[in-house]
């Protein structure tokens, strides 16, 4: 059970938008549509921001969205605020939890 | 409004057993609809998933640690456990507890974590 791929860091300005890849196999991703993402600020216990790839939980902003095509699955922040800036998971369920190795959004 | 609340030691010798509770309060712990479940997160790396359970007692763990887990549940005291046995400096971690949704399988809810530091 290997952890699924995520890139160490993206950056982007305010108002820009940005996409994080997570990049899985058939056995997870690509087998489920159970893809999550979660926002942690420093010090912060993580919070949901999408789940069953692609839905928002009440109280999420619209600016959050998920998609998956294959065996990767991807988060995209459009508008980007400075509040933005944060550590972002994704995670992949089939059968067992598997998170990604998470990726630093630092807002210029 | 539900909280979930982990407590235990701290610190851990290596090779010993680290011990941890999750107390849920706000609501109730035997609901069909969640599973209960630890995740861990080593000083500046990302998250690992060590095991969830179910009210009724039914356990699923990470392949990768579960010679070493034992995760049970106390509806009446409305608390789920974490035994991680022979730790090691590895095992130095935020220790989490979630709750997950059955069907939709993410964590809605997150307890505040606990630090535990493996060291003599």
């Amino acid at each position: 059970q290997s952890a699924l791929t995520q890139p160490a860091s993206v950056s982007g300005s305010p108002g820009q938008s940005i996409t994080i890849s997570c990049t899985g196999t058939s056995s997870d991703i690509g087998n489920s549509n159970l893809v999550s993402w979660y926002q942690q600020h420093p010090g912060k216990a993580p919070k949901i921001i999408i789940y069953e790839g692609h839905k928002r939980p009440s109280g999420v902003s619209s600016r959050f969205s998920g998609s998956k095509s294959g065996n990767t699955a991807s988060l995209t922040i459009s508008g980007l605020q400075a509040e933005d800036e944060a550590d972002f998971y994704c995670c992949s369920y089939a059968d067992n939890w598997v998170f990604g190795g998470g990726t630093k959004l630092t807002v210029l | 409004q539900l909280q979930l609340q982990e407590s235990g030691p701290g610190l851990v010798k290596p090779s010993e057993t680290l011990s941890l509770t999750c107390t849920v309060s706000g609501g109730s712990i035997s609901s069909s609809n969640y599973y209960w479940g630890w995740i861990r997160q080593p000083p500046g790396k990302g998250l690992e998933w060590i095991g969830s359970i179910y009210y009724s007692g039914n356990t699923y763990y990470n392949p990768s640690l579960k010679s070493r887990v034992t995760i049970s549940v106390d509806t009446s005291k409305s608390q789920v456990s974490l035994k991680l046995s022979s730790v090691t400096a590895a095992d130095t971690a935020v220790y989490y507890c979630a709750r997950s949704v059955t069907l939709y399988w993410y964590f809605d809810l997150w307890g505040r974590g606990t630090l535990v530091t493996v060291s003599s």
